[in-house]
């Protein structure tokens, strides 16, 4: 069964700070990484999508990158602004098409 | 062009009561999935629907159960509301067959008293 771990829980930076999420996954065969943007109470925003052949996707002042053979995925935010504010899920596609999330990173940025 | 779009946005109900959440999805989409996210969580998987038939299911007992319409709009049903049942329900189109990316609504928030 795929697990989906995100770290931290929590952050709090203050503005401009470059910041670094990190993800975990323990089934390497996955077909695609997928960040998402969860403001409080909304939905789901997707910010990138890693397909299982590329290594990175960048959009913006976001940058993930994915390591599948060490079942590790960073989401790389630059510049860090408090419009950034938000819980920031990872997941995890495989064998079903039905994604793994892991619980999230909330994250806090200070003006 | 619309996204996907849910409602209601807010429902208060009461243990052993029955609930219906609704989907439409995005323009051009044909397949609906649910997911159940308590508050901290990340979302789980509850069921999805495609060709108006469940396709695939999570770990779900069967007090949760679902339709699809043929114009692909979708209703979660829950019966026997358990206090363990409040949460964000949220609604996910796609394509079938690879179903990615999924696109999300805001979710209908469920508080069982």
């Amino acid at each position: 069964k795929q697990e989906v771990t995100q770290i931290p829980a929590a952050l709090s930076v203050p503005e401009g700070e470059n910041l670094v999420l990190n993800c975990s996954f323990t089934d390497s065969a996955i077909y695609n990484l997928q960040w998402f943007r969860q403001d409080p109470g909304k939905g789901l925003t997707s910010l990138l999508l890693i397909q299982s052949s590329q290594r990175e996707q960048t959009s913006g002042r976001l940058n993930a990158s994915l390591d599948k053979s060490s079942g590790r995925s960073t989401l790389y935010i630059a510049a860090s602004q408090p419009g950034d504010s938000a819980t920031y899920l990872c997941a995890v596609g495989a064998g079903s098409y039905i994604p793994t999330f892991g619980r999230g990173t909330s994250l806090i940025v200070h003006p | 062009d619309a996204g996907v779009t849910q409602s209601p946005t807010h429902l208060i109900k009461t243990r052993g009561q029955q609930v219906t959440l609704r989907c439409s999805p995005k323009s051009g989409h044909d397949t609906v999935s649910w997911y159940q996210q308590a508050l901290g969580q990340g979302p789980q998987f509850i069921f999805q629907y495609y060709e108006e038939e469940e396709r695939q299911r999570g770990n779900f007992p069967d007090r949760f159960s679902g339709h699809q319409f043929p114009n692909y709009s979708s209703e979660l049903n829950v019966n026997a509301l358990l206090l363990g049942d409040s949460a964000l329900y949220l609604c996910a189109s796609s394509n079938a067959p690879t179903n990615q990316p999924q696109h999300f609504g805001d979710g209908t928030r469920l508080s069982i008293l």
